[in-house]
């Protein structure tokens, strides 16, 4: 399976800052994917992100709140903007591996705490 | 809509006993179906997935799957629990798109009793 980094593993800020979470892969990835789980829920996905182009958006997520960086095949950057309370969540980056397109892996995620 | 369903939110089985966690799915052509099991403070670690093929899939773990297409199920299964399968199981389905956008359904804790 991939190895899949995130950093940082956990934060607590504060409402009105913004914070930006990385994802490092150990190999070359064509897309990697941006997950939000809030608390008690099940994952919900943010963003798709080609590298090269700009990221796809799924239905209520916005950019401005949620810019996405890939500037490189092995690495992207999800930053949450201007947070409340409400983006409390554990934020993970997924990839298809090469040698297995059809199934995504899973960083450790993010846990995000927004006072 | 494309979509799969974990109708149960808690499953409790006594270690040593079969264990089934129970997904059902909706989606228009062949399904790409998945299970991964996030414990505690940890990521989502893949199990196992039905792209096409035999009905009954294994995965990690000694877990398996069963793939019933008249009942649009997929249906997570283990012979013998252990107390260390303790966690939280999340099937998921594959859109047919463009991009491997994944749906998840809601989540089943499984908790496993000595």
């Amino acid at each position: 399976s991939a190895v899949i980094s995130q950093k940082p593993s956990r934060d607590i800020c504060q409402r009105g800052t913004s914070l930006t979470i990385q994802c490092q892969v150990d190999s070359q990835v064509t897309m990697m994917f941006w997950y939000r789980q809030q608390p008690g829920q099940s994952l919900t996905l943010i963003a798709t992100a080609n590298q090269g182009s700009e990221a796809t958006y799924e239905s209520g997520f916005v950019i401005d709140k949620f810019p996405i960086s890939r500037p490189n095949l092995t690495f992207s950057t999800l930053t949450v903007s201007n947070m409340s309370p409400e983006d409390s969540s554990i934020y993970l980056c997924s990839v298809p591996r090469a040698a297995s397109p059809d199934t995504q892996y899973f960083g450790p995620g993010t846990r995000l705490t927004v006072l | 809509a494309q979509s799969v369903a974990q109708p149960e939110d808690q499953v409790n089985v006594a270690e040593g006993n079969p264990l089934t966690v129970k997904c059902t799915y909706s989606v228009s052509g062949n399904p790409y179906l998945f299970w991964y099991v996030q414990y505690p403070n940890r990521g989502l670690q893949f199990l196992l997935k039905y792209i096409t093929g035999d009905n009954l899939v294994k995965g990690s773990y000694g877990f398996e799957a069963e793939f019933n297409k008249s009942q649009t199920s997929f249906h997570l299964k283990k012979p013998s629990a252990l107390v260390s399968d303790s966690a939280l199981y999340f099937c998921a389905v594959r859109l047919n798109t463009g991009f491997q956008k994944l749906v998840f359904g809601t989540g089943t804790r499984l908790l496993v009793s000595p």
